[in-house]
This record gives structure tokens, sequence and C-alpha cells, in this order.
């Protein structure tokens, strides 16, 4: 079946600090690849998406490359702000899952001032 | 556009009581998901659909039902709820490609007593 592993949190950082968040995957097929972000008190939103190996998803800042080879799919920002404090998931979508969306454990992301 | 509704926002039930949460969209999305987020887990999926009159389990479905009798409406069913269904529950819906973005709600926060 599919899963997805995601760097354990909480992670805190101080204002323009460099972030890595890991992701990695095992899947049935050629999933597609997602980061959701959820702010406090709402529901999840998409981030940004890869499609196929080697495709790089960008959003607000954000960035994470599909990567085949080595089955990740790594979220990274060269400088977070306050209002990126936030819990981000991990997911992914592949045939072999019923086209149902398997999640990671969610990393927690504070960022001081 | 107001998406994907959930209702209502916070629930708190005794034990051995039944209730449902509702969930709607007006997006006109084929496939509708039902998941609850717990501490370190991430979000696990209860019970999905992939169109009016069909539904399919999935990680977690004991102790929940759900039809689906309208492209719009799915609604989740607690049977007798029990302290271990003490959880935040999220409906999303999405497109029929594996690549569209999922649309979620804002999270029910159930509390079993």
């Amino acid at each position: 079946g599919n899963s997805v592993t995601q760097m354990e949190g909480p992670v805190t950082l101080s204002e323009e600090a460099f972030l890595t968040i890991n992701c990695t995957y095992t899947a049935t097929g050629y999933p597609s690849l997602f980061w959701y972000v959820q702010y406090p008190g709402e529901g999840l939103q998409l981030l940004l998406k890869a499609t196929k190996a080697d495709d790089k998803g960008s959003n607000k800042g954000f960035e994470a490359t599909y990567r085949k080879e080595t089955t990740s799919f790594h979220l990274e920002k060269g400088s977070v702000q306050v209002s990126d404090s936030a819990v981000y998931f991990c997911a992914l979508i592949s045939s072999g899952s019923a086209r149902q969306l398997t999640f990671g454990s969610g990393t927690q992301l504070t960022v001081l001032p | 556009n107001a998406g994907v509704t959930q209702t209502p926002k916070f629930q708190v039930l005794k034990t051995g009581q039944s209730m449902t949460l509702q969930c709607a969209q007006d997006m006109n999305h084929e496939y509708m998901s039902w998941y609850r987020q717990d501490p370190g887990m991430g979000l696990r999926l209860i019970h999905y659909s992939v169109g009016a009159g069909i539904t399919d389990q999935g990680e977690v479905p004991n102790g929940y039902n759900v039809s689906r009798s309208t492209t719009e409406d799915f609604p989740l069913r607690l049977l007798s709820a029990a302290p271990s269904q003490t959880s935040v529950y999220f409906c999303a819906s999405r497109g029929g490609s594996v690549n569209t973005e999922a649309f979620f709600g804002q999270g029910t926060r159930l509390t079993v007593v």
C-alpha cells in the first residue's frame, strides 16, 4: 500500500531562517505528490504539487522537487516568516490507492520573530 | 463561492449517543472523503465516495456510516459514539483526476465523554 513519512516536529525557527521539511514515500504506480498547509483553526489547503518525476512545485516562496530515485518530496523555503507558522502535510495520490490521498503525520512549524 | 461546508464546528457527545456530521460542496466534484485528524497520526481516511450512490471504506471505517444520495452532500454518521472517536473530522472534495487539488472543510472538533 501507499505510505508517507515526514520528519517529526515540532520545528521552531527564527524569522528569515532556512526551512527544510523532509518527506519520503512508498507508492504503487506513479503517484502525484502534494504539500498541504493547515493554519490554526482551519482546514487544509493546497500549498504546492508535482505530478511527475523531476517536476518542481512552488508557491509563496516554498518549493519541493519530485525525486523518483530517492522517493522524496522535501519542502524548502529560503526565508521563513512568522506568518508561515502552521502544520505542513506531505501527501500522495496514485491510481493504486483508489485515487484517495494518503497523508504523512504532519509537521508543526513555529516561526519566532 | 462556499467551497466545502461542514457543520457543526464543535460537538460534545456522551458515550453511546449518535450524531451526523454534515458536509456539502458546491463545486460539482465527483470525489468526497471523510478524514479524522489525531495528534501525531496525520489524517486517516474513514470513508469516501466516487459519485452519487457509490461509497467505500477507507483506513478506519469502524463505527461510522456514510451515504451519498446527491453529488453535493456526504454526511458522516456516528452510530454509537465512543471516547476513541474524539478527534477532529475533515470533509474533502475534489475532481476526478489524480492531479486535482482537494478542498477541505474547516473541520468538526468532536469530543466524546
